[in-house]
């Protein structure tokens, strides 16, 4: 079975600072392959996938994510934070029409 | 923009009593997912449709809940009888249903159970 494994719960990075968020996913075949973003009281919001092709992949509000197959990751990168960019990240590996999410990583901007 | 609407936003019921959460998904999306979402356990996929049949519902206590969908533009979640326990988020989604498409979620239903 699939799985996916946010290690950070928690990031606290100033704005303007660049932003990493991990994820590491463990599946047998090529993984389809999903960043979502959770606003307090909202729903989830596709932030970026990756299915095949170029490994790095280029999402909306200036989000990009690496595809690494020899590290089973899919890191999500944004080279200059702002304070709308608090929120909760979830990564998640899709089977079929099944995804399966990680825990979350919640980032909080300092000014 | 097109969006999965649910209602209601936020229930508080006590302990025993039924509840029953709405989804309507995005007009012409065929495949419809019911998850739940707490602190503890994250997002977890309790069932999911398509074209109104379920597919699979391994996620869902079977003996207190139960999902339908009356037709293309409904699904409903059931819990009857309600405990402490069930107080979470739930989140619908939904589909096109083109294998790995993405999600689109509802705002959630929050559910809290005294």
């Amino acid at each position: 079975a699939q799985s996916v494994t946010q290690p950070d719960i928690h990031i606290t990075v100033s704005e303007g600072a660049s932003l990493e968020l991990r994820c590491n996913y463990s599946y047998g075949a090529t993984p389809y392959l999903f960043w979502y973003v959770q606003s307090p009281g909202q729903g989830l919001q596709l932030l970026l996938k990756y299915f095949s092709g170029d490994t790095l992949v280029q999402g909306i509000k200036g989000f990009e994510a690496e595809f690494k197959r020899s590290q089973s990751s899919f890191n999500l990168r944004k080279p200059s934070v702002h304070w709308s960019d608090a929120a909760e990240y979830f990564c998640a590996v899709g089977v079929g029409e099944k995804l399966t999410f990680g825990t979350g990583t919640r980032l909080t901007i300092i000014p | 923009d097109a969006r999965v609407t649910q209602t209601p936003r936020h229930k508080v019921t006590e302990m025993g009593q039924e509840v029953t959460m709405r989804c309507q998904p995005i007009l012409g999306h065929n495949t419809v997912f019911w998850y739940r979402q707490t602190m503890m356990q994250g997002l977890e996929l309790l069932a999911y449709f398509r074209n109104r049949a379920p597919l699979d519902d391994s996620g869902m206590p079977k003996d207190r809940f139960s999902a339908e969908m009356p037709d293309a533009t409904l699904a409903t979640l059931k819990i009857q009888p309600s405990e402490p326990r069930d107080s979470a988020v739930y989140f619908c989604a939904s589909v096109l249903g083109l294998e790995n498409s993405p999600l689109h979620f509802g705002n959630g239903t929050r559910l809290t159970v005294t």
